[in-house]
Order: C-alpha cells, then sequence, then structure tokens
C-alpha cells in the first residue's frame, strides 16, 4: 500500500455544485495533516491544515479520520476559480512529510 | 520578503552536461527541502536539509548533489544530466520540518535532451 493514496481524478463539476476528496494513508502514527492546492503550472500552495475535530475555512471543510486512516476535503458552492489540482500532505513522526499524487478538480460554467 | 526564489526558470541541457539549481530563502527558515514534479507521479522529495551543514537523502536522490553552508540558500547540483532527469524542480523551505506549512519556489523546468 502506497503511504498516501489519491483518486486522480479529474472531477468535472458544474459550478455551484459540491464535490469531496478523500486521501487515505498507511502511516498510523502520521501527526500532521494538510491540504494543499497547485495551480496548473505553479507551485503548489497551502490550503489548509487538517485538525481531528475537523475544521471549516468559508467554503471548504477538512476532516480527519484516524481510525480509518482518510482524510477528506469537502468543496462546497464550487467556483471557476476552485479549478485546481488538490494535494493531500501526510507528515509522518520523525521523518519528511508526503505528499500524495493529487486530485484534478476541473468546475465548468 | 522575497519568500522562496528558485533560478533558473528554464533550462535545456544535453546529456552529461552538470548544472546546479539555485534556491535561496529569506525568512530564516531551518527546514529546506527539493522536489521533482513529473506527470502522473506527484511530487518526489530528492533532498533536505534540517539546517546549515546537514543533509539527507530523500526517495528519488540518485544523480543529484546537494549542499547547506549557510541557512539562506539550499542549490541543487545535477552531477551528469540525463533525459529522465526531464522534470520541473521545486524548493521549498519552512520554520521546521514537523507540521509546518511548507513554502514554494515558483519551480525551474528542465528538459534534458
Amino acid at each position: 500500500r502506497k503511504e498516501v493514496e489519491q483518486d486522480p481524478g479529474p472531477f468535472n463539476v458544474p459550478e455551484g455544485a459540491t464535490v469531496a476528496f478523500n486521501c487515505t494513508y498507511s502511516n498510523s502514527a502520521s501527526q500532521s495533516f494538510f491540504w494543499y492546492r497547485q495551480d496548473c503550472r505553479k507551485e503548489p500552495k497551502l490550503l489548509m491544515s487538517v485538525y481531528s475535530s475537523g475544521n471549516e475555512d468559508g467554503r471548504f471543510t477538512a476532516q480527519l479520520n484516524r481510525a480509518s486512516q482518510y482524510i477528506s476535503l469537502l468543496i462546497r458552492d464550487s467556483k471557476l476559480s476552485d479549478s485546481a489540482t488538490y494535494l493531500c500532505v501526510v507528515v509522518p513522526r520523525n521523518t519528511p512529510l508526503v505528499f500524495g499524487k493529487g486530485t484534478r478538480l476541473s468546475v465548468i460554467a | 520578503n522575497a519568500g522562496v526564489t528558485q533560478t533558473p526558470k528554464f533550462q535545456v541541457l544535453k546529456t552529461g552536461q552538470s548544472m546546479t539549481l539555485q534556491c535561496a530563502q529569506d525568512m530564516n527558515h531551518e527546514y529546506m527541502s527539493w522536489y521533482r514534479q513529473d506527470p502522473g507521479m506527484g511530487l518526489r522529495l530528492i533532498h533536505y536539509s534540517v539546517g546549515a551543514g546537514i543533509t539527507d537523502q530523500g526517495e528519488v536522490p540518485n544523480g543529484y548533489n546537494v549542499s547547506r553552508s549557510t541557512t539562506e540558500d539550499f542549490p541543487l547540483r545535477l552531477l551528469s544530466a540525463a533525459p529522465s532527469q526531464t522534470s520541473v524542480y521545486f524548493c521549498a523551505s519552512s520554520y521546521s520540518w514537523g507540521g509546518e506549512t511548507q513554502y514554494f519556489g515558483p519551480g525551474t523546468r528542465l528538459l534534458v535532451l
């Protein structure tokens, strides 16, 4: 099993739709989790951290399920500007962080 | 603050040539790293450094060298370029390595013929 796995997509959704991405990880000792966003031909940028209690930032909600070893990202009321690749990041204990391969989202007018 | 800067933005090399990709940050970050990104492969860690004078190998270190003589700079050297090293290279830095936001440079696109 790979360390971090994501559905590569693409997810093609209409504007206003709700879309959810999941990411599974294999290292149960992982301690921190993040979602990054990467626009085409640009560098990745932090979207949000993921906390055990779940957290929300506007239209974006991130959740962590330690028992099942997955994290999720929910985007409500999708905008054209949300089109990007979303990278799941897992930070194991005492080793460098690990990036998933990313899930591509395309929001269509 | 300039953040993380990388030079050059683009480079074309011939097989066997050597070159250095430059990376600098002005945020006084201890942790710096180099990734390569290939289609369908995601970001793969090449080398990383937890502070000046300390470097370690990542997932795909073969064919690359690094050094960290100052906190600010973390150059990546390609010893003898191969077509398999055609990729986009990103440098990143963070205050520490565990659970901190990674700040990425804009990337270097490298083509090896």
